[in-house]
């Protein structure tokens, strides 16, 4: 079992829509958990950041922890052709290890 | 945020030839990491590489594939030897800044004939 699962997609959404991406976790030492965005070809671009659980907003999109269910959200509003792309969650411990722990990345696609 | 760039953006090699990538950051930085991303998968942990040590490598990597050199606190190469088609990836470059987050270079794009 993987320590960090994403449901690979692809997933598709008509333009204005909602897009909900997912990850659960297995390791409970994980405290911070962020979202990169990954268009082709193109290294990873951090979108949101999270410490431990709670809510986090930033403009169209929403990060949401729930460390007891060990289950993390992204939340898209609005969602655009432009927000087409792959999206990683990822996760580390508190201290001592600070790599990153990814999941396997959600392919979106918003049709316009 | 830090700005990473890397060297070569993508190259294409034979087999059992060496590639050295490059990594610079315009901040200083303390962390450095080393990731690959297999065609089609997420990203996968090499080694860390701090300033003034030795990097810290991953199960299922080793130093003798992987040299890594971090010879200050900008800049740090991840050298690709004896190459096989195994090895065609992207080598991606990442840096933790003073607020912990880590950000990542354009990549390297590497294709092994």
């Amino acid at each position: 079992q993987k320590e960090v699962e994403q449901d690979p997609g692809p997933l598709s959404v008509p333009e204005g829509a909602i897009v909900s991406l997912n990850c659960t976790y297995s390791n409970s030492a994980f405290q911070y958990f962020m979202w990169y965005r990954q268009y082709s070809r193109k290294g990873p671009e951090l979108l949101m950041y999270t410490y431990s659980s709670g809510n986090k907003e930033d403009g169209r999109f929403t990060a949401q922890v729930d460390k007891s269910s060990k289950y993390i959200s992204l939340f898209i509003r609005d969602s655009q052709p432009s927000d087409s792309a792959t999206y990683l969650c990822a996760m580390r411990e508190s201290t001592g290890r600070r790599a990153l722990t990814f999941g396997s990345g959600t392919r979106l696609q918003v049709q316009p | 945020s830090a700005v990473i760039s890397q060297k070569p953006s993508r190259d294409i090699c034979q087999r059992g030839t060496s590639l050295t990538i490059q990594c610079q950051v315009d901040s200083q930085v303390t962390m450095m990491f080393w990731y690959r991303q297999q065609p089609g998968q997420s990203l996968t942990l090499i080694a860390t590489a701090n300033q003034g040590s030795e990097a810290t490598y991953e199960s299922g990597f080793v130093i003798d594939k992987f040299p890594i050199s971090r010879p200050n606190l900008t800049f740090s190469t991840l050298t690709v030897s004896n190459m096989s088609p195994e090895d065609s990836s992207i080598y991606l470059c990442s840096v933790e800044d003073p607020g912990e987050t880590q950000y990542f270079g354009p990549g390297t794009r590497l294709l092994v004939l």
